[in-house]
């Protein structure tokens, strides 16, 4: 079964510095897609970013990048230059593959809480 | 142009109660999702809908549990017989074509007392 684990309940940063909230997954499929979405406590989840199991590239996107190393199934997200604004709930998911008859849904993590501290 | 709208953003039931639950997806969006957070913890997936078709409701907890999408656009959760166990958020997600990016609307924050 595909499985998400975010072994960090809570992370602190300084304000400026630069973060990494850990994800593993466990998936016996060849393709598949990994994302991060941030839920900050007006409860709504925005999209971060996203990497396909085939992609050669760590995706970034401005100042989110994701250090995924397929071989050890990891999927961690790097938020550099940490703003007071990026406190939040930060969640992985994984999408199964896209073959014939998938739903694509998501299967989340249970969420890193940050603290950006001034 | 305007993201995944939910209505209401709260709602208060008494157990017993039948609640209803809207989405509104982003518009051209032809896939379309339900989860249900509860407290602490990530979504989960309840149902899935390509255009008007259900294709996968393995997610939905009890035949209390019943989701529509009629003319492929707007969808509702309707909860029968509310129970406490039933208090969560239920998050509607959208994306333009299946596999494809899913964004997400505010939520609803269900409540059964």
């Amino acid at each position: 079964a595909q499985k998400i684990t975010q072994t960090q309940p809570g992370m602190f940063v300084q304000e400026k510095e630069a973060v990494t909230l850990d994800c593993t997954y466990d998936t016996s499929d060849q393709s598949y897609g990994l994302f991060w979405y941030k839920q900050p406590s007006s409860g709504e989840m925005i999209f971060l970013i996203y990497q396909g199991s085939y992609d050669e590239q760590n995706a970034t996107e401005g100042r989110y990048s994701l250090n995924f190393q397929k071989a050890r199934k990891s999927a961690n997200l790097v938020i550099s230059a940490s703003q007071l604004g990026d406190s939040a709930m930060y969640f992985c998911a994984m999408r199964e593959g896209n073959y014939g008859g998938a739903t694509n849904k998501l299967i989340f993590g249970t969420g890193t809480l940050l603290a950006v501290q001034p | 142009g305007a993201g995944v709208s939910q209505s209401p953003r709260y709602k208060v039931a008494k157990r017993g109660q039948d609640v209803a639950l809207r989405c509104d997806p982003i518009s051209g969006h032809v896939s379309l999702f339900w989860y249900q957070q509860a407290l602490g913890q990530g979504p989960e997936f309840l149902t899935y809908f390509q255009n008007e078709a259900q294709l996968d409701k393995s997610g939905l907890p009890s035949d209390r549990f019943f989701a529509e999408r009629p003319e492929g656009s707007v969808s509702t959760l309707k909860i029968q017989r509310t129970q406490q166990e039933d208090s969560a958020v239920y998050l509607c997600a959208s994306s333009w074509d299946r596999g494809e990016t899913q964004y997400f609307g505010p939520g609803t924050r269900l409540l059964v007392l």
